[in-house]
This record gives structure tokens, sequence and C-alpha cells, in this order.
């Protein structure tokens, strides 16, 4: 069954800290992307990053990265010097490349909420 | 610009009066989505199409209905709203295919069902 489970329903840290985000996934396809996004107060859903299943590369992007481990099926994103702007929630999401994706298909974790404070 | 528009995005109603809220994408992609959100639960599937008159139940798909008449357009219906649909709706779009494709998010709306 697919799953995705953020454990951290809550963070709250000081500007300038680093936070790292938690999300594993379960999934018995071999070929999958992992997703994540951010949702400011404003509501809308803002698109981060998007990885498959085939690379493991760690990615950074500015103060952002994310760590992919296969092997402990968690896709792990990194705020480096966070800021009060980074204050949201962020979800993070999985979808199988499956010939049945029922159409591509977005598995999302919780959420976690961030606050960042000045 | 590409992009999914939703209306409205602010929707307060009472309990049995049927609704509609509007989704509309100018990618001209083939597959839709229409998404759940709800606290602790993250974003749900309510139904999806994967072309125009192609359109399947997702995870929770009771109490609602979708139609696909036209490539870009895929409204949301609810035919008796009650309280247990208060919710962030989001409408998605991606092209067809199993590749790693971006999936574009409507702004939501938000609908409270008094």
């Amino acid at each position: 069954a697919q799953k995705v489970t953020q454990a951290q329903t809550e963070i709250s840290v000081v500007e300038k800290e680093d936070v790292t985000l938690d999300c594993v996934y379960e999934t018995r396809d071999t070929t999958y992307y992992l997703f994540w996004y951010k949702q400011p107060p404003s509501g809308e859903l803002v698109f981060l990053i998007r990885r498959n299943s085939f690379d493991e590369q760690n990615e950074i992007s500015g103060r952002y990265s994310w760590n992919f481990q296969k092997s402990t099926s968690s896709f792990n994103f990194t705020i480096t010097a966070s800021q009060v702007v980074d204050s949201a929630v962020y979800f993070c999401a999985l979808s199988e490349a499956g010939l049945y994706n029922q159409g591509g298909k977005l598995i999302f974790g919780q959420g976690t909420e961030l606050s960042v404070k000045p | 610009e590409a992009q999914v528009t939703q209306n409205p995005r602010y929707l307060i109603t009472v309990t049995g009066k049927k609704l509609t809220v509007t989704c509309s994408q100018n990618m001209n992609h083939e597959y839709m989505s229409w998404y759940r959100q709800d606290p602790g639960l993250g974003l749900r599937q309510i139904y999806y199409s994967m072309n125009v008159e192609v359109t399947d139940k997702g995870d929770v798909p009771e109490g609602y209905k979708v139609s696909r008449k036209e490539k870009r357009n895929f409204p949301l219906i609810l035919e008796s709203p009650s309280p247990n649909q208060t919710s962030l709706y989001f409408c998605a779009s991606r092209v067809r295919g199993q590749g790693n494709y971006e999936q574009y998010f409507g702004p939501g709306t938000r609908l409270t069902v008094t």
C-alpha cells in the first residue's frame, strides 16, 4: 500500500536556525516520484521539488536541500538559516508510475507546520 | 501564463443546496484531479479524469460528482452538500503518461457547509 508519513505535526524554530522536515514513504512500485510542496498562510500550494526513484542524488537550491535515501524510504527536507517567510505548512507527496496510477495521483503526507519566529 | 483556475475561491453554503466548483486549465493537459485537504489528513484525491469523457473515483468520492465534457474544464459538483464536506479543495492538472511530470494546482476553494 502507498503511504507517506510526516511524523512532525508542528515545528517551531527561531530565525537563522536550521530545520529538517522528515518524510517517510511506502510503495511497492520500483518507479515512483517524490515531491515537496509549501503551503503558505495564503493557502496555495507551491511546488518545491520532485525526484524520481532512480535519482538518489541530494539536491540543494539556495537555503533548501533534500536528502533522498531509498534504503530508509525517506526524503527529508532541510532549510538552512530559516527565515520568517519560511513559515508555512510543508507537504511531502508520492506518485507511482504504474499503469493504473489514477491520473498521476499524488499521495500526500499529513503535513508539517513550520513556524519560524523572529 | 500556464495556470489552473478555480471558482469560487471561497464559498459558504447550507446543507443540501447543490453547488459546483469550476476548474479550468490552459495547458492542454489530459489528466485532471480534484483533491480535498483536511487537517491532519493532508490532501486526498476525490476524482480524476484521464481525458475528455473519462473520469473515475479517487480515494474519497462519496458525495461528489464530476464531468469532463471539454479538455480544459473539470467541474466538481456537490449535489447535496453536508457539513463533513467543509474543506479546502484543489484542482490539479498534468500531462498524461507515467513519467516524472509536475502537477499544477489551482489556488484552492475554501468551502464551508453549515
